[in-house]
């Protein structure tokens, strides 16, 4: 089945500790997406990439590092240097030159400890 | 810059009555994109509809329906005869002409409670 799989579902942090979230898709979609969502606040537009090698900042990027060296993989590292790592973070992807909706993750859930 | 504001936090009904999610969105763009999205307890956002800012014809699915006004730049979504297992946060979303390369634009989203 085409999808897209986050992983873990759970992650807790230490302070000071980088962590990295996985997202793969199958769906050969050429734009992936990584929001942040917070209690009342929506959305938020994390990270972004059009295509492989090459990715754009959005909303609130401060601490946080993207890669895109493949397709179909677009993981999102935590850094330390983000001062409130805790929320729920979702992954999502999306023909962009269609403008056709996107499909999202499971999501994980990110507790610093 | 693009906007999109769900003014509803939260709205609580009882089962089988009619209710409507309001949507308002603000854009330069004059060729965008309209979505709505579901999110239930579980976390993953499922997808319900888009619209493209030309098409203005109202919409229906089963109990669903949508409300596209240019004129008021909103687009309500109404769920008719409310079920429990319509309980969970609703995303009005927005994307612009360049192609969505920048993603969607999200409200803050309703949360919507079915009261059995």
């Amino acid at each position: 089945d085409g999808g897209i799989t986050q992983s873990p579902k759970y992650l807790f942090r230490k302070e000071g500790q980088n962590v990295t979230l996985s997202c793969e898709q199958n769906l050969n979609h050429d734009a992936m997406y990584w929001y942040r969502q917070d209690p009342g606040q929506g959305l938020r537009l994390i990270y972004y990439s059009q295509i492989v090698n090459d990715f754009q900042k959005g909303d609130i990027a401060e601490g946080y590092s993207v890669s895109r060296e493949k397709k179909e993989s677009f993981p999102l590292t935590v850094t330390s240097a983000q001062k409130n790592p805790t929320a729920f973070y979702l992954c999502a992807s999306r023909h962009y030159s269609l403008n056709t909706e996107a499909f999202f993750g499971q999501g994980t859930r990110l507790t610093v400890v | 810059a693009q906007k999109v504001t769900q003014a509803q936090t939260e709205i609580s009904v009882v089962e089988k009555e009619d209710v409507t999610l309001d949507c308002v969105y603000e854009t330069r763009d004059t060729t965008y994109y309209l979505f709505w999205y579901k999110q239930p307890p579980s976390g993953e956002l499922v997808f319900l509809i888009r619209r493209n800012s030309f098409d203005e014809q109202n919409e229906i699915s089963g109990r669903y329906s949508w409300n596209f006004q240019k004129s008021t730049s909103s687009f309500n979504f109404t769920i008719t005869a409310s079920q429990v297992v319509d309980s969970a946060v609703y995303f009005c979303a927005l994307s612009g002409q360049g192609g969505g390369a920048d993603g969607l634009t999200f409200g803050k989203g309703t949360h919507l409670i079915i009261q059995p």
